[in-house]
């Protein structure tokens, strides 16, 4: 069974990177798209951006010019970082797995989550 | 972007009851909508993808249907655990965007 552990740092002042990374357990790890979504305080859910196992990216145009997502294969584990934050990145931040259901097309969900990181961003 | 709207945005019902929840989006997307539940403090949980498919483990008496641009999540006879909120997720086009919610609450 596929787990995703995550951690990072959960305070940061504005105009600080922040950086996460999450770690996958128990299955395949080059068969995916790995995905990372934040929640600001009682709002809904942003997607971010992700990755494969061999460094193909895709991000949220609105966040684009501030994510960097990599992955280091030897450890099955892929990394956020986020550049210059404010306040209003303030947000649980989860890992999640891209599944894929091929029925004369792809179809894609989330289908493995983290159990997601608290960042806080103040001065 | 393309956006997802869903109604409503609050929901009150009682145990047993038949609910559904609509998810409108703003451009065809064929049936590249995925359903998830979320409770405080707990990461969301995948209940349906392709629009109609029930994933691996998640009781049959959630259901969805639709294609195109609109969408709906049924659940069949509401149980004490599936007070939660509620999400579609579009995976048609980057950026992958979610509705806004819909908060399911004990009657």
């Amino acid at each position: 069974q596929v787990q995703l552990q995550q951690w990072g740092a959960g305070l940061l002042k504005p105009s600080e990177t922040l950086s996460l990374t999450c770690a996958v357990y128990g299955g395949s790890f080059s068969g995916y798209y790995w995905s990372w979504i934040r929640q600001p305080p009682g709002k809904g859910l942003e997607w971010i951006g992700e990755i494969n196992h061999s460094g193909s990216t895709n991000y949220n145009p609105s966040l684009k010019s501030r994510v960097t997502i990599s992955v280091d294969t030897s450890k099955n584990q892929f990394s956020l970082k986020l550049s210059s934050v404010t306040a209003a990145d303030t947000a649980v931040y989860y890992c999640a797995r891209k599944g894929w259901l091929f029925s004369s097309r792809y179809y894609y969900y989330m289908d493995v989550w983290g159990k997601g990181t608290t960042v806080t961003v103040s001065s | 972007d393309i956006q997802l709207t869903q109604s409503p945005s609050f929901l009150s019902a009682s145990v047993g009851d038949r609910v559904t929840i609509t998810c409108r989006a703003s451009q065809g997307i064929s049936s590249y909508l995925a359903w998830y539940q979320q409770k405080p403090g707990k990461a969301p949980k995948l209940l349906i993808y392709a629009a109609s498919t029930l994933q691996s483990g998640v009781p049959s008496r959630f259901s969805g249907s639709g294609s195109g641009t609109e969408f709906t999540l049924t659940i069949s006879s509401l149980q004490p655990e599936d007070f939660a909120t509620y999400y579609c997720q579009q995976l048609n086009s980057y950026s992958y965007t979610f509705g806004q919610g819909t908060k399911l609450e004990i009657k």
